[in-house]
């Protein structure tokens, strides 16, 4: 159980463009949902709570506008990366709080290694 | 500001040898969860520890919470090359997950 799935895996897409990352929880139902960013041989850092039905909650220094975040189901939210730029390249993980689980347990996506060119 | 301090950030060693991993932090945390995560993939939950002085084992993996719910360990027994990874701490508190920097253990054959 609490499996998550992210989609794509891979993306490249160029300079000024927009991409969209999709995260699902397959088996459970996630009220909050969880965006992180990772630089290589890093830790992961939070950019932002999704709560379905509600706005997100963004870390300090995260800019909402450009990372736009929907949590429109109890199974799904998405993370566009507008006018993406070479800086924004990394690899994004989501992961989602399964209510009938511990308080702080998370389970993670496979992750998006995203690079804009 | 809540901190979890993890070390070592990196530690490379033969296989059969033992190995611990600490996370320390001043503040008391509700829980404190260990994830190892492979490259190019999301962290995979391995044990969430509740209650002070609590051990609890997986395998060759020990995790044990210390008493004051500040500090935590992973200690790996007779380590072996599939035990590579990242291994990552994290302390929950007031519904945050603090995360620690991670671990990256190398187990050479």
């Amino acid at each position: 159980g609490a499996v998550v799935s992210q989609h794509p895996s891979r993306v490249i897409c160029k300079s000024g463009t927009s991409v969209k990352i999709e995260c699902r929880s397959l088996d459970f139902q996630a009220t909050t949902m969880f965006w992180y960013r990772q630089f290589p041989k890093q830790s992961l850092m939070l950019m932002a709570t999704s709560n379905e039905g509600s706005k997100a909650t963004y870390e300090q220094g995260v800019e909402k506008d450009k990372f736009l975040i929907n949590h429109a189901s109890l199974t799904l939210s998405t993370l566009t990366v507008t006018s993406a730029h070479p800086e924004d390249s990394s690899f994004y993980i989501c992961s989602a709080r399964d209510p009938n689980g511990g308080a702080y347990e998370q389970y993670f996506g496979p992750g998006t290694r995203l690079t804009v060119t | 500001t809540q901190l979890l301090e993890q070390s070592p950030q990196f530690l490379s060693i033969q296989e059969g040898e033992n190995l611990t991993v600490y996370c320390n932090s001043s503040s008391v945390f509700s829980s404190l969860q260990w994830y190892r995560q492979e490259p190019g993939e999301g962290p995979v939950l391995l044990v969430t520890v509740v209650t002070g002085g609590e051990v609890k084992k997986l395998k060759r993996l020990t995790f044990q919470f210390g008493d004051a719910r500040k500090d935590s360990s992973l200690h790996i027994t007779a380590a072996q090359p599939g035990d590579t990874g990242l291994y990552l701490c994290a302390g929950g508190n007031n519904y945050q997950l603090i995360w620690g920097a991670g671990t990256k253990l190398i187990i050479k054959p």
